[in-house]
């Protein structure tokens, strides 16, 4: 089973500055990663696959990068709706699995 | 648009059995995989089984292998999930999505609660 690592556990931070995620493997997935976000009392919502495309309708504020074990979620400018908790998850192998995520709290 | 809309969830005794249930429109439902993703109260996500368009296939996680049967019902456009031998630590949202690239659309989620 291939575990995701996300750090940090909390990101406090304002609105307008950048937020850095990342997202560890412990073994490579190639390009098989992807984010989402989750706000409190909504099911996810997704943002990145292939580690670095957006999906539709995701603003381009969200960019995702990296390969293999290695992978960052970047918010350009955080907007008062960014703050919710990420999830990075591998989908090159069985069983799927989500790192622990990223909570991205108001400063 | 794609709707998901997750049912069944209730309150149940450990060792009891309960079927969700996961009605999907918006797209060609027998064209795409679906799965069940679960969230513990406070904790993370966790990926429980996934399904084939057609329902030839088959996933599990271990720690549902044997107790959960995942299976679909294309003219219904409808996504099931048969839990037996249900434990405390099954008690959860449960969640169904799209599988597209990734799992692109999701459910608003049922609540499963395995309490005596």
């Amino acid at each position: 089973e291939i575990v995701l690592t996300q750090s940090p556990g909390t990101l406090s931070l304002s609105p307008g500055e950048r937020a850095t995620l990342s997202c560890r493997a412990s073994q490579s997935v190639n390009s098989n990663l992807a984010w989402y976000q989750q706000k409190p009392g909504q099911a996810p919502r997704f943002l990145i696959y292939g580690a670095s495309s957006r999906a539709t309708g995701i603003p381009d504020r969200f960019s995702g990068s990296g390969s293999g074990t290695d992978f960052t979620l970047t918010i350009s400018r955080l907007e008062p709706e960014d703050f919710a908790v990420y999830y990075c998850q591998q989908y090159g192998s069985i069983p799927r699995t989500f790192g622990q995520g990223t909570k991205v709290e108001i400063k | 648009e794609v709707q998901l809309l997750e049912s069944g969830g209730d309150l149940v005794q450990p060792g009891g059995s309960l079927r969700l249930s996961c009605a999907a429109s918006g797209f060609t439902f027998s064209t795409y995989g679906m799965t069940w993703v679960r969230q513990a109260p406070g904790k993370g996500l966790e990926w429980v089984s996934s399904i084939s368009g057609s329902g030839d296939r088959t996933f599990y996680a271990d720690s549902v292998k044997g107790r959960f049967t995942i299976s679909r019902d294309n003219s219904k456009n409808t996504l099931y999930l048969e839990m037996n031998s249900l434990r405390a630590d099954d008690t959860a949202i449960y969640y169904c999505a799209k599988i597209g690239v990734c799992y692109d659309s999701w459910g608003q989620g049922t609540l499963v609660t395995v309490s005596p």
